[in-house]
């Protein structure tokens, strides 16, 4: 059975730190992996998708790699502001409308 | 959230109480997925659907069901809520011939008395 893990649940760096958010799933047989931002009382906003055969995605400030022999999805963020203080989520997508999502990182960035 | 849209945001019950939470979409995407959030856990899946007319159940179906009786709408239905059925609610759309990028309402935030 697929699993999602984060860590750590929560982060609290000072304003323009750069920044790594951790993703981990146990079964290596996905179809992608995306990264989701969730602001508070809001829903899922889509960041980046990496397709299975990528190594990695940027768009911006923010680079996902995939590493699927480690099970392993890292989130970089350069230069963080007090606008990127959100809860990021990572969700694997595993086939057969199965998407497996972690239970999210909790970002604070202190201006 | 634009192309998502979940009546209603806010809703209270009280046990046994019944309700439907619609999802309408615009994209004209033939997946919709219904999912419940709760605190320190990932997003669950209840029911989806994979076209017009056809729906599934998913991770977490009790007391819940579906319809999809038009391409555009999802239903998720609680016939008698329970207090367990406290948590946010999501739908999200995919494009089952594209990139599989899910796209997400803004949620409905239920609490059952």
């Amino acid at each position: 059975k697929q699993e999602v893990t984060q860590i750590p649940a929560a982060l609290s760096v000072p304003e323009g730190e750069n920044l790594v958010l951790n993703c981990s799933f146990t079964d290596s047989a996905i179809y992608n992996l995306q990264w989701f931002r969730q602001d508070p009382g809001k829903g899922l906003t889509s960041l980046l998708l990496i397709q299975s055969s990528q190594r990695e995605q940027t768009s911006g400030r923010l680079n996902a790699s995939l590493d699927k022999s480690s099970g392993r999805s890292t989130l970089y963020i350069a230069a963080s502001q007090p606008g990127d203080s959100a809860t990021y989520l990572c969700a694997a997508f595993t086939g057969g409308f199965k998407t497996i999502f972690g239970a999210g990182t909790r970002l604070f960035v202190k201006a | 959230n634009a192309g998502v849209t979940q009546t209603p945001k806010f809703r209270v019950l009280k046990t046994g109480q019944s309700m439907t939470l619609l999802c309408a979409q615009d994209m004209n995407h033939e997946y919709m997925y219904w999912y419940r959030q709760d605190p320190g856990m990932g997003l669950r899946l209840i029911h989806y659907s994979v076209g017009e007319g056809t729906t599934a159940k998913g991770e977490v179906p009790d007391g819940y069901n579906v319809s999809r009786l038009k391409k555009q709408n999802f239903l998720l239905g609680l016939e008698s809520a329970a207090p367990s059925q406290t948590s946010v609610y999501f739908c999200a759309i995919q494009d089952g011939g594209g990139k599989n990028i899910q796209y997400f309402g803004a949620g409905t935030r239920l609490s059952v008395l």
